[in-house]
């Protein structure tokens, strides 16, 4: 089944930092959608993006997605602690289908 | 609003054993899933239910049923307990409207389960 793939699978850096975590899939979507994941928790909603759309903005997230490439970058900016969690791509296909998601990108945010 | 509750949290189970998750959510989703996610795999779709009244298999649905009881509800059975299915699992609804796959997930908590 398709699955977006994110990249890298682990990051660590300072608070303050920006970090970007970057998902690949392989068909046409409908939409990409990327989730938190806090440890030992449920998934969270952070960011629907449409495939006619190219950038997004939610707070200090940004997400950009070039369907030509089959890619999308979630950009963290001025990260905190509280950022630390795992990050996961979904995607659906155009054809009624439940998301995907890929295996996620553990973030880890040093104070 | 309590959103999407699961229940048990945990749970350990002898090979050969059966059990039943059950999900409840109150925002009037139509759309209701089950995932398991491992280490390593990500989440893995399990079954799903479109609305009430229809459930289809997702990438992994074999060991499991499921019964989407009214539009509220939407419950997993594990009938024989394999220690393949230590895992943990997710129910989550969906503010899909036309298709599946459209609107945005909401998470339960999660259920642990441990096969031995």
């Amino acid at each position: 089944s398709q699955q977006g793939e994110e990249d890298p699978q682990a990051l660590s850096i300072q608070e303050g930092e920006n970090a970007t975590m970057n998902c690949s899939y392989k068909t046409s979507i409908n939409n990409l959608q990327w989730y938190r994941q806090n440890s030992g928790r449920g998934l969270v909603h952070l960011i629907l993006i449409r495939s006619n759309e190219r950038e997004k903005h939610s707070g200090r997230l940004r997400v950009t997605l070039d369907t030509s490439k089959k890619s999308s970058s979630l950009l963290i900016t001025a990260s905190r602690a509280a950022d630390t969690a795992s990050y996961f791509c979904a995607t659906d296909d155009q054809g009624n289908t439940p998301l995907v998601f890929g295996k996620g990108t553990r973030l880890s945010v040093i104070a | 609003n309590a959103g999407v509750t699961q229940t048990p949290k945990f749970q350990v189970l002898k090979t050969g054993q059966s059990m039943t998750l059950q999900c409840a959510q109150d925002m009037n989703h139509n759309s209701m899933y089950w995932y398991r996610q491992d280490p390593g795999m990500g989440l893995r779709l399990i079954y799903y239910s479109a609305s009430e009244g229809t459930t289809d298999k997702g990438e992994v649905p074999n060991g499991y049923n499921v019964s989407r009881l009214n539009k509220r509800e939407f419950s997993l059975r594990l009938e024989s307990a394999a220690p393949s299915q230590t895992s943990v699992y997710f129910c989550a609804s969906s503010t899909d409207r036309v298709r599946v796959g459209t609107g945005e997930l909401f998470f339960g908590e999660g259920s642990r389960l441990t096969v031995l």
